[in-house]
């Protein structure tokens, strides 16, 4: 069974700007939760969508936002990004129901400048 | 109080010895813990979960979860110097669901 896809890899945006991540589940898997990684916040949970809606929602600003598609598959958003910003999202696929335990992709790593 | 909290570390071990890794956590009423680790630029990947009070043993690894002191830690036996990473304790809360990381405790293991 394939593994959860992101993409792109590896971005670079100036402030400003906006920005568009993506992640492909595990195939089966309905839940797909983001994060952010800082070395100085560690990992700091963003939201979760379970079939197409938001069922938690971390501590972000509004300029965070993302959805879930009917094939599981999600994106987040950012807008008017900050050089904070830079950090690496993750994506976890979980298969609610089940064990629960999130199964993490490789990551897309944004920086801003 | 942070909701997980781990030792940041670095915390040296010899090879061949036992890795302790501890993880406290503020929500009492949270069910599922889980351990993560993870390599230098790389994503976290599970190595155990544990969702009731005692010892779960899979391999070298040992999961001890007390859920009355908030408690949960790792052990690692005969430790290797591919055991060094990051180890990213989380914590399932109740009522919500949402799943809270430490901010990791490094292990380096020292040939």
């Amino acid at each position: 069974k394939a593994g959860v896809t992101q993409t792109p890899r590896y971005l670079i945006k100036t402030r400003g700007q906006q920005v568009t991540l993506s992640c492909s589940p595990i195939s089966g898997h309905r839940s797909v939760s983001w994060y952010q990684q800082t070395p100085g916040q560690g990992l700091q949970f963003l939201f979760e969508y379970f079939s197409e809606t938001q069922r938690n929602k971390g501590n972000f600003p509004g300029r965070f936002s993302g959805r879930q598609f009917s094939n599981s598959r999600s994106e987040m958003n950012v807008s008017t990004l900050e050089l904070g910003d830079s950090a690496l999202y993750l994506c976890a696929s979980t298969n609610r129901g089940s064990q629960e335990t999130q199964y993490f992709g490789p990551g897309t790593r944004l920086l801003v400048l | 109080q942070k909701e997980v909290e781990q030792n940041s570390g670095p915390l040296s071990v010899p090879e061949g010895a036992i890795a302790s890794l501890n993880c406290t956590y503020s929500d009492r009423g949270s069910q599922s813990f889980f351990w993560y680790r993870q390599y230098s630029g790389k994503s976290p990947e599970l190595i155990m979960f544990i969702y009731s009070n005692g010892d779960k043993e899979d391999g070298r690894f040992t999961a001890q979860l007390n859920k009355a002191s908030q408690y949960v830690s790792l052990l690692i036996r005969d430790s290797q110097p591919s055991d060094s990473a990051t180890y990213l304790c989380a914590v399932k809360k109740s009522g919500d669901d949402k799943i809270i990381f430490g901010k990791g405790t490094r292990l380096h293991i020292l040939p």
